[in-house]
């Protein structure tokens, strides 16, 4: 089983709409989740963090954890086509040794 | 505040070559990681250092790579001998402490190895 599962995707959605992004992750006792971003060709970047249940905004984006669940969400509100990249969910399990899923591709339709 | 440097930027070398990667970190931060991500994959942690000390090394293939941080401050990365399989864009990061939850990366070394 892979430490951190994500919806392979890719995910299309059109300009202004929600786009949901899901994760999974097998170590029951991780305590911090990541949401990166990952532009084509380039290197991850640290979208949000997230560390206790429920949710946590910062402009349009919004994290949903649910540790009794082991699942982790990213929302992004008002997809603009810059959103369009890959998105890598990331969990610390109960080491030091941060794990990553494969990724979700979106691509933000004009 | 610079970011994370690395060079080269791109590498193609033949199977059973060798090849060096070289990383710089952002200024002060004692951790540094190195990840291998091979297309369409998340990246995949190789080696972690805590200031010249190694951290985590458990999924570095020691028969072919190793790694040093010898002044704790720059890092290499070297592949000998190459394999087809190497190919993959491999990504130096930084935090400025073992439980730093922000990690940056710097903008990665593609290797394609023929």
């Amino acid at each position: 089983q892979k430490e951190v599962e994500q919806n392979s995707g890719p995910l299309s959605v059109p300009e202004g709409a929600i786009a949901s992004l899901n994760c999974t992750y097998s170590d029951r006792v991780s305590q911090s989740f990541f949401w990166y971003r990952q532009y084509s060709g380039k290197s991850p970047e640290l979208i949000m963090s997230i560390y206790s249940n429920g949710d946590k905004e910062d402009g349009r984006f919004t994290a949903q954890l649910n540790k009794a669940s082991q699942y982790v969400s990213l929302l992004i509100r008002d997809s603009q086509p810059s959103d369009s990249a890959t998105y890598l969910c990331a969990v610390r399990p109960s080491d030091y040794k941060l794990s990553f899923g494969a990724g979700t591709t979106v691509t933000v339709r004009a | 505040e610079a970011g994370v440097a690395q060079s080269p930027r791109y590498k193609i070398i033949e199977k059973r070559q060798s090849v060096a990667f070289w990383c710089n970190p952002i200024s002060g931060h004692a951790t540094l990681y190195w990840y291998q991500q091979i297309l369409g994959q998340g990246p995949k942690l190789l080696i972690q250092f805590q200031n010249n000390g190694v951290v985590d090394d458990s999924q570095l293939p020691k028969d072919r790579f190793s790694a040093e941080r010898l002044k704790g401050v720059d890092s290499t990365l070297k592949i000998q001998p190459a394999k087809l399989e190497d190919s993959a864009v491999y990504l130096c990061a930084s935090s400025s402490s073992t439980g730093g939850e922000t990690q940056y990366f710097g903008p990665g070394t593609r290797l394609l190895v023929l």
